[in-house]
């Protein structure tokens, strides 16, 4: 089974409105990670968060951890047609386990001009 | 340049075939790693290797093999390929051994008929 489950499954939103997409895991994580994958192409490391943080923000992206709930969740804001592909959330347990990321199954993020 | 770069982009091939897949990073990364994509969109590790050295053999039939002659090469070797093999096939590197900021290459679309 996936170790991080993303919630919805797939979205669909307008240009300008904000994309929320949560992730949940099961086992206590080292960090926690939040990759784009546009179509047909390799996975883009966006944002990691530390088991010690609580918030992360990089440009328009804004990322929450909940170790209690073993939750995170990736807002974007003002999105963008380009913001259109997969999300996927990957952990790495604690302790590490030879480096090994554990992915979620993603989120499909249709923005839509 | 590309950073992680493997190839070919695309394989078709024969069922019982045995075919290579290459992968070279250059970003003096000291881990590097082989991930499948299936058609759901689930991402497992297959492979990790530090420094030449196997750190991670996932459940994996004996028909893949993976190769590192140097800490910037990791080669996937499959022989006598099935039609479950269908997937897209990831390399990826990473800087340290703590799964911080993996970077991905393009993806092999691995079709078996």
């Amino acid at each position: 089974s996936q170790q991080g489950e993303e919630d919805p499954q797939a979205l669909s939103i307008q240009e300008g409105e904000n994309a929320t997409m949560n992730c949940s895991y099961k086992t206590s994580i080292n960090n926690l990670q939040w990759y784009r994958q546009n179509s047909g192409r390799g996975l883009v490391h966006l944002i990691l968060i530390r088991s010690n943080e609580r918030e992360k923000h990089s440009g328009r992206l804004r990322v929450t951890l909940d170790t209690s709930k073993k939750s995170s969740s990736l807002l974007i804001t003002a999105s963008r047609a380009a913001d259109t592909a997969s999300y996927f959330c990957a952990t790495v347990p604690r302790p590490a386990a030879g480096n090994k990321l554990t992915f979620g199954g993603g989120t499909r993020v249709l923005v839509k001009p | 340049d590309t950073a992680v770069s493997q190839t070919p982009k695309y394989l078709v091939t024969q069922m019982g075939n045995d075919k290579s897949i290459k992968c070279e990073q250059n970003l003096g990364h000291d881990t590097m790693y082989w991930y499948k994509q299936d058609s759901k969109k689930f991402l497992k590790i297959m492979f990790s290797y530090n420094n030449k050295e196997l750190i991670i053999n996932e459940t994996v039939p004996n028909r893949f093999s993976p190769k590192s002659p140097d800490k910037a090469h990791l080669n996937l070797h499959i022989n006598s390929l099935e039609l479950g093999d269908s997937a897209v096939y990831f390399c990826a590197s990473s800087q340290v051994l703590d799964g911080l900021g993996y970077t991905f290459g393009s993806g092999t679309r691995l079709t078996v008929v």
